[in-house]
């Protein structure tokens, strides 16, 4: 069975930083694009970042300050929250897909608040 | 990027009876080298993560019951559920992963009425 595990989200002031994690299990983690999408009040449910291979891809509203990360070995994503702003608040999902794919498993949710 | 509207924005439906969801891309999203509609449906309930439902605009996900359907082609989608049950009172997305970023519809909220 296919389970995706997030954590490290929390609270966080603006121009902190936190790093989310994903841990995969169920399937062949390193053949897959994986994906990291976000649920806020304001906008919805938003793509933020992906990555294929070795090849990353960013949402034009987080590029230059989140980083998308994969390591293989240990079946785990992840992502890198830097300069967080308070419109970056929200539940952040992973989920295995992307790439021109549709988007099969979704984690839990983490959630992301930014405020002092 | 490929705007996602949905219709309507939610929607009251007796049990037993049917519940349609339109949705709206501002461009195609049909490839025509396989000709396929990069589309997809999931449905989210309270407190959980949204679960996949339909993908290539009307394959059934493994495991979703046959009461779900998906329609439409190019531009404009149906997502049809054909005797509401009770436990299809969710929030419903449509999203398309034709072009980056992908994007997703602003969802349907369902209930019974």
């Amino acid at each position: 069975e296919v389970q995706l595990v997030e954590s490290g989200g929390g609270l966080v002031q603006p121009g902190g930083s936190l790093r989310l994690s994903c841990t995969a299990y169920g399937f062949i983690f390193s053949s897959n694009a994986m994906t990291w999408l976000r649920q806020t009040p304001g906008k919805g449910l938003e793509w933020v970042s992906g990555i294929s291979g070795f090849t990353e891809y960013y949402a034009d509203s987080v590029k230059g300050r989140f980083t998308i990360s994969r390591d293989n070995s240990k079946n785990t994503l992840y992502l890198g929250l830097n300069s967080l702003r308070a419109e970056d608040t929200g539940v952040y999902y992973c989920a295995k897909g992307g790439s021109r794919w549709y988007f099969d498993s979704w984690g839990q949710g983490t959630l992301v608040t930014v405020s002092s | 990027d490929i705007v996602m509207t949905q219709s309507p924005d939610s929607l009251a439906v007796s049990l037993g009876e049917r519940a349609t969801i339109n949705c709206k891309s501002s461009q195609s999203v049909l490839y025509s080298s396989n000709n396929k509609n990069y589309l997809a449906w999931y449905q989210q309930k309270p407190r959980q993560p949204p679960k996949l439902l339909i993908y290539w605009a009307s394959t059934r996900e493994s495991g979703v019951p046959d009461r779900f359907s998906g329609s439409g082609s190019g531009t404009e989608f149906t997502l049809t559920i054909s005797s509401l049950q009770a436990e299809d009172v969710a929030v419903y997305y449509c999203q398309q992963y034709y072009s980056s970023p992908d994007t997703f519809g602003q969802g349907t909220k369902l209930e019974i009425k």
